[in-house]
């Protein structure tokens, strides 16, 4: 079965950094692109950012581009999202999904997102 | 950015209920548009791709239909599992935008 599993979320201050783990079994990790979304409490679905099968390409929302970093060491199954400079609106839920993407004429579309880990709750405040 | 509407943001059913779900997209996105399901406290489940496909595992009550910008989800007959947050994603274009969710309630 397909597993994915976030770790190091918690409470950071305004301007903290943190760094979000995800580790995947039960699929051949390095054969898909791999992204983040976010969940602020009682509010929507936010995708936040993905990656390349190798790493070699990155995808940011705007709102977090120059803070963020998303990462994956295919050796061992991680994904990972190093987050700085955070702020109040940063605060989440954080899941890491595994994309799907279809192509148009040999063009690749924006992914969806056939399996979710459990999330793990950011929140930033004072 | 696509910005994706739903409506309506709440529903009220009963069970065995036919229950319709819309999706409007703020310009066209042809039919690269995928619901979830998300129940409390849990991640987001993939029900539908590509406007019509139904994600394996999923019952046969489900169905999506719709292109362009406007789109539904209809479930055939509401079962107790059925209760939950239902959200549509365009996947057209960077970045995938998300509608604001429709809480299915008793």
């Amino acid at each position: 079965d397909v597993q994915l599993v976030e770790s190091g979320g918690g409470l950071v201050q305004p301007g903290g950094s943190l760094k979000l783990s995800c580790v995947a079994s039960g699929f051949t990790f390095n054969n898909y692109w791999m992204t983040w979304v976010r969940q602020a409490p009682g509010i929507g679905l936010e995708w936040v950012a993905n990656i390349k099968k190798d790493g070699s390409q990155t995808n940011y929302v705007d709102s977090v581009k120059g803070r963020f970093t998303i990462s994956r060491d295919n050796a061992k199954s991680s994904l990972y999202l190093r987050m700085d400079s955070l702020r109040a609106e940063d605060t989440a839920v954080y899941y890491c999904a595994r994309d799907r993407v279809e192509y148009n004429f040999g063009y690749a579309k924006a992914p969806y997102f056939d399996y979710w880990g459990q999330g793990d709750l950011v929140t930033v405040s004072s | 950015d696509t910005q994706m509407t739903q409506s309506p943001s709440t529903l009220s059913a009963f069970m065995g209920d036919r229950v319709t779900i819309t999706c409007r997209a703020s310009q066209s996105i042809g039919t690269w548009l995928a619901w979830y399901q998300q129940k409390p406290g849990k991640a987001p489940k993939l029900l539908i791709y590509k406007t019509t496909s139904l994600e394996s595992g999923v019952p046969s009550r489900f169905s999506g239909s719709g292109s362009g910008t406007e789109f539904t989800l209809t479930i055939s007959s509401l079962q107790p599992d059925d209760f939950a947050t239902y959200y549509c994603q365009q996947y057209d274009t960077y970045p995938g935008t998300f509608g604001q969710g429709t809480k299915v309630e008793i």
